[in-house]
């Protein structure tokens, strides 16, 4: 199957805990992003990586951190989590082979007490 | 101001009526892409169209550059037709970043 995954789904922790986030995709694409979506569904870019390499950094506070081991995975980092970091992220693929036309994955949720 | 508009911010049908969504915005563009977002649920895209108009069922998305706008049309609405739809566009201005901004959605409730 080729699609973008995401892991975990749902995330629960305490306000100063560290987090992370997996993504994967199986589309052969060469660029990858995290967007943040908020309790009122609006959607921000957050990152965006291009065969490894950073490519958008949106203003984001320095506690979050994108890790890119290879450009079918983009892993996101939260050092130590707030309570306005509650949200669901998506990460999603794209290439300009296929114009930059983007997919997504299912998200994770977080929910910071 | 706000590079993506939607319009309406929400909307409610009964099944069987046409749903017209506009996007408006205030750049010109790379690229324009339409979501569908079930509550809960990922984001779906549904068409690629930077410019023209696109066919996929009962759905037909037209780009019109000139004017600055994107419509989704969707006819003979269905109960399961209900979610958000939401437009992006890459800003001319991002030379192949890909980067999206997206519009805040139209909310499509669709009754029986």
């Amino acid at each position: 199957e080729t699609a973008v995954f995401q892991t975990p789904n749902y995330h629960v922790t305490q306000v100063g805990n560290e987090v992370s986030f997996n993504c994967k995709q199986t589309l052969g694409h060469d660029t990858m992003y995290w967007y943040k979506q908020d309790s009122k569904k609006l959607l921000k870019i957050m990152f965006s990586y291009n065969n490894k390499q950073l490519i958008v950094n949106e203003t984001v506070p320095r506690r979050f951190s994108p890790q890119s081991s290879d450009k079918a995975h983009l892993n996101l980092r939260i050092k130590s989590v707030e309570p306005e970091d509650s949200a669901v992220y998506l990460c999603a693929s794209s290439s300009l082979r296929d114009r930059y036309e983007q997919y997504f994955g299912p998200g994770t949720r977080l929910t910071v007490l | 101001g706000q590079q993506v508009q939607q319009s309406p911010a929400s909307l409610v049908l009964q099944e069987g009526e046409n749903a017209e969504l506009q996007c408006n915005f205030s750049t010109s563009l790379n690229s324009m892409q339409w979501f569908y977002q079930r509550p809960g649920g990922s984001l779906v895209s549904l068409f690629y169209n930077p410019s023209g108009t696109k066919h996929s069922g009962r759905l037909t998305s037209t780009t019109v550059i000139k004017e600055r706008r994107s419509s989704l049309h969707i006819s003979s609405s269905q109960t399961t037709d209900s979610g958000t739809y939401l437009c992006a566009l890459e800003p001319a201005y991002n030379t192949n970043t890909g980067k999206l901004t997206f519009g805040d959605g139209t909310v499509l409730t669709v009754k029986p």
